[in-house]
């Protein structure tokens, strides 16, 4: 069965740093893409990036390059999603998820994981 | 303001028929597919319809997608009560490099 499980909730203050996870299992974690998607507090979807866990290939939505970092390990299976220095409109839930084939850029995503929700405040 | 346009709310009662527009433009819609996603209460999304027209395997045939020039649309017929949740659509953008969504739509069975 495909899995993708994410970290756990995270509160930050203003202006520290974090990392969070997602751990792929029941499928091959190096050959597809991995994208991470943000949902801020009753809002929509954003798509802020995607990396082949493979050669840690990355490619980044303009909104979003330079605020984060996107990164995996592929010897534990697992994709990180990390910040250098919060800020409140970081507040949001951060969603990872598996492209349904690989080859492409821009596949549609078959499975996401639960969520790990980031509150930044002071 | 989301890339592509998607009606805030729909509604229907069981058993009806529903549509949920999607509109974007030359550079994604007009020239890529279009997936949709479900999202229940609390939930992570869960791919519904990809590659305009396509349903992953379980997802059941009361939904149905089509697209025509930058417009696409997500149909639901036999609404039941659990199909209560916000619908998104996304498609490729080749002017931003990346993927798009829609705004989402609340879809409420009546």
């Amino acid at each position: 069965e495909v899995q993708l499980v994410q970290s756990g909730a995270e509160v930050k203050k203003p202006g520290e740093s974090l990392k969070i996870s997602c751990k792929g299992s029941g499928y091959s974690f190096s050959s597809y893409w991995i994208a991470w998607v943000r949902q801020m507090p009753g809002k929509g979807l954003e798509w802020m990036g995607i990396i082949y866990p493979g050669d840690s290939d990355t490619k980044y939505s303009p909104s979003f390059q330079g605020q984060v970092t996107i990164s995996a390990d592929k010897s534990i299976s697992t994709a990180y999603l990390q910040w250098s220095s919060l800020k409140a409109s970081d507040t949001a839930m951060y969603y990872c998820a598996k492209h349904f084939y690989s080859g492409s850029y821009y596949a549609p995503f078959d499975y996401w994981g639960q969520g790990t929700l980031v509150t930044v405040s002071s | 303001q989301s890339v592509l346009t998607q009606p805030p709310s729909a509604s229907g009662t069981p058993g009806q028929r529903v549509t949920i527009s999607c509109s974007g433009s030359s550079s994604n819609i007009g020239r890529n597919t279009v997936n949709w996603y479900q999202q229940l209460p609390g939930t992570a999304p869960k791919l519904l319809i990809y590659s305009n027209n396509q349903r992953p395997s379980g997802v059941p045939d009361r939904f149905s997608g089509s697209k025509s020039g930058t417009s696409a649309s997500l149909a639901i017929s036999g609404l039941q009560s659990e199909d209560e949740a916000d619908y998104f659509c996304a498609a490729r953008d080749d002017t931003l490099n990346g993927v798009v969504f829609g705004g989402g739509t609340k879809l409420t069975v009546l």
